[in-house]
């Protein structure tokens, strides 16, 4: 059951232009979401997240939306570089009651190209 | 500040051996979790540990398991390796681990130990 879903594979973009990633879910109960970079040797890092109340966070180039009733999160990059091209992970937080602890769920991932 | 350290970076094994990787956390973060990830999978998530407890644990068979030390270091274990086992294996901290807390969300991640079983 994949609770979070990156239905592109991939995604090729020319530099200077806007890169949109998208994410869908499943799980209402998700509390977060969050957005990881990956370089091939090297682990995620932390890109850009959202709370489940907001619709929008901003930080940089990176902005993610959020649409809690379509359950449906982008990430929009603005202008792309060559430097941003990477695996781009999302990833949804649920805090667990029982027992407490937390856990990522993550997509199966996004590879980003930007071209010159 | 040193990130998460995992160790060893690389490893070959061969299929019905048994293999221990380990991971330190950053300095003051108390909660370890460790994930695998293949082609076309993803990040799947094995286990979380807090305060040398599992919190919280996915869908992974008994082979895998995993104990956490008083310092918050981590190491995970797969006994009985199969070549389905072969995978980048990655540890990831946060600051605590119960409380229901903005600082728990993100996790800071290895660079990970790419296990290979042959």
């Amino acid at each position: 059951d994949q609770q979070v879903k990156q239905n592109s594979p991939s995604l090729s973009v020319q530099e200077g232009r806007i890169s949109i990633l998208n994410c869908d879910y499943t799980n209402s109960m998700f509390d977060y979401f969050l957005w990881y970079k990956k370089y091939p040797a090297e682990g995620p890092t932390f890109l850009i997240s959202i709370s489940s109340i907001k619709d929008k966070n901003e930080d940089g180039r990176f902005t993610v939306f959020l649409n809690k009733s379509a359950k449906h999160l982008s990430l929009h990059i603005v202008p792309s570089q060559p430097g941003d091209s990477a695996v781009y992970f999302c990833a949804a937080h649920l805090y667990i009651l029982t027992g407490g602890g937390n856990k990522l769920t993550f997509g199966t991932g996004t590879q980003l190209k930007v071209e010159l | 500040k040193a990130g998460v350290t995992q160790t060893p970076r690389y490893l070959i094994k061969t299929r019905g051996q048994q293999v221990t990787l380990s991971c330190s956390p950053i300095s003051g973060h108390r909660s370890v979790s460790w994930y695998q990830q293949t082609p076309g999978q993803g990040l799947q998530f094995l286990f979380e540990y807090f305060s040398e407890t599992q919190r919280n644990k996915g869908n992974f068979p008994g082979r895998f398991s995993g104990r956490q030390f008083s310092n918050s270091r981590s190491e995970m274990n797969v006994s009985t390796l199969e070549l389905g086992d072969s995978a980048l294996y990655l540890c990831a901290s946060r600051p605590v681990g119960i409380h229901k807390d903005r600082r728990n969300t993100e996790a800071f991640f290895g660079q990970g130990t790419r296990l290979t079983v042959v």
